[in-house]
Parts: structure tokens; sequence; C-alpha cells
């Protein structure tokens, strides 16, 4: 059965600092992998996807993710903390030939001044 | 702006009440997600639909239930309303609600059951 896990629900880091946001799936088959902002009182937006084109997918932001099988990991990066960046993150996994689509638990991103 | 609406924004009820929530999707979308949000259970999907038909189900229960309009636009009916039922209801959209595609979330309904 397929799953996404989040490692920690919630990550500091300075302002300036390399952002590490943790998310490992599982599933039988190759998955499209998605990662999602959302904003206090706000709706989930979309940060990037992956669909098996490129394993390095760059999203908005400044924010990338990279795709490894071998780790089944899917983790988000971002070079530099900006006080912006504060919000809850959600990785999300949905299956080729499924309708089914989860989400994590959430990441709740704070950053320091 | 996502291009789902949410009406309405806020909703204040009572335990026992019925309420409907309704979202509009993306011009051109024809799948509608169903999902609730409060700070003890996370993000639960609820329910799915692509062009009137229901698709998928989670989390949902008997007392919710939900439908997709010829236009389709969606409701969300609860009913029988429970104070753990104060939470946000995101309805979100994708273009066909294949695997490949992502979903664009409106901005939310919060419900309150007092």
């Amino acid at each position: 059965a397929q799953s996404v896990t989040q490692l920690g629900s919630h990550v500091s880091v300075s302002e300036g600092a390399l952002v590490l946001l943790r998310c490992n799936y599982s599933s039988s088959v190759p998955p499209y992998l998605f990662w999602y902002v959302q904003y206090p009182n706000q709706g989930l937006q979309l940060l990037l996807k992956y669909t098996s084109a490129a394993t390095l997918v760059k999203g908005i932001n400044g924010f990338e993710a990279e795709f490894k099988k071998s780790e089944t990991s899917f983790h988000l990066t971002k070079p530099s903390a900006h006080m912006s960046d504060a919000a809850e993150y959600f990785c999300a996994v949905s299956l080729s030939g499924t309708y089914k689509y989860i989400f994590g638990t959430g990441t709740r991103l704070k950053v320091l001044a | 702006d996502s291009g789902v609406t949410q009406t309405p924004k806020h909703l204040i009820t009572a335990t026992g009440q019925r309420v409907t929530l309704r979202c509009s999707p993306r011009s051109g979308d024809l799948s509608v997600y169903w999902y609730q949000q409060s700070l003890d259970q996370g993000l639960q999907f609820l329910i799915q639909y692509y062009n009137g038909e229901e698709r998928a189900k989670g989390n949902i229960l008997e007392r919710f239930s939900a439908q997709q309009f010829p236009d389709l636009h969606s409701e969300l009916n609860l009913s029988s309303l429970e104070l753990g039922d104060s939470a946000l209801y995101f309805c979100a959209s994708s273009v066909d609600g294949r695997a490949a595609y992502e979903q664009y979330f409106g901005p939310g309904t919060r419900l309150t059951v007092t």
C-alpha cells in the first residue's frame, strides 16, 4: 500500500540557513510526488511536483526536491531560509493508474531571525 | 488565487444542526476533492468526484455527504453536527483526478460548532 512519511512535525532554522524537510514514501510502482505549502489561514499551494521527467525538481520560491528511488525519498530543500518561508509543508504521493492521493502529516517550518 | 472558490468563508452553528459547504472548481477542472483539516487529525481526505460521479472515498463520516452537479460545482453536506466537526474544510480541484495532476486548493471554510 502506498504511504508517505514526513519526519519532524516541527523544524526550526535560522534566517539564511539551509532548509531541509524530509519526505519518504512507499509504493509498489513509481509514484508521482508533490510538495505543497500552506500559509496561515490559507489553502494549500503547489510548490513542485515529480512526474519522472527529472530527478531534481525545481519549484517556486527557490525550493527544490530530489527524487531518490534507492532511498524512497523526496526531500525538500532551500539553500537560504527567508522569514516568509514560515509555513506548513505537506508532501503527497499518488500512483499512476489510480486516483489515490495521499498527504503526509505536514511539517511546520519556523524561521528564526 | 488558485481559481477555486469556496463559500461561506466562516460558519458558526450549533450541535445537531446541518450545514452545506459549496465549492466551485477551477475553470476546466473536472475533479473535485474535499478535505477536513483539524489540529488533532491533520489533513484528512474525505471524498473525490469526477464529472459528477463519486470516484474515491476517504475518512468520510456517514453524517457527511457530498455531490457534484452538472455545472461541476460541488457541495458538502454535514448533518447532526458535533463539537468535534469543528474544522477547516477545503475543496480542491484537478484537471481530471488522475495521479499525475496536482490539486488546486480553495481558501477553505472554517466551521465552528458550538
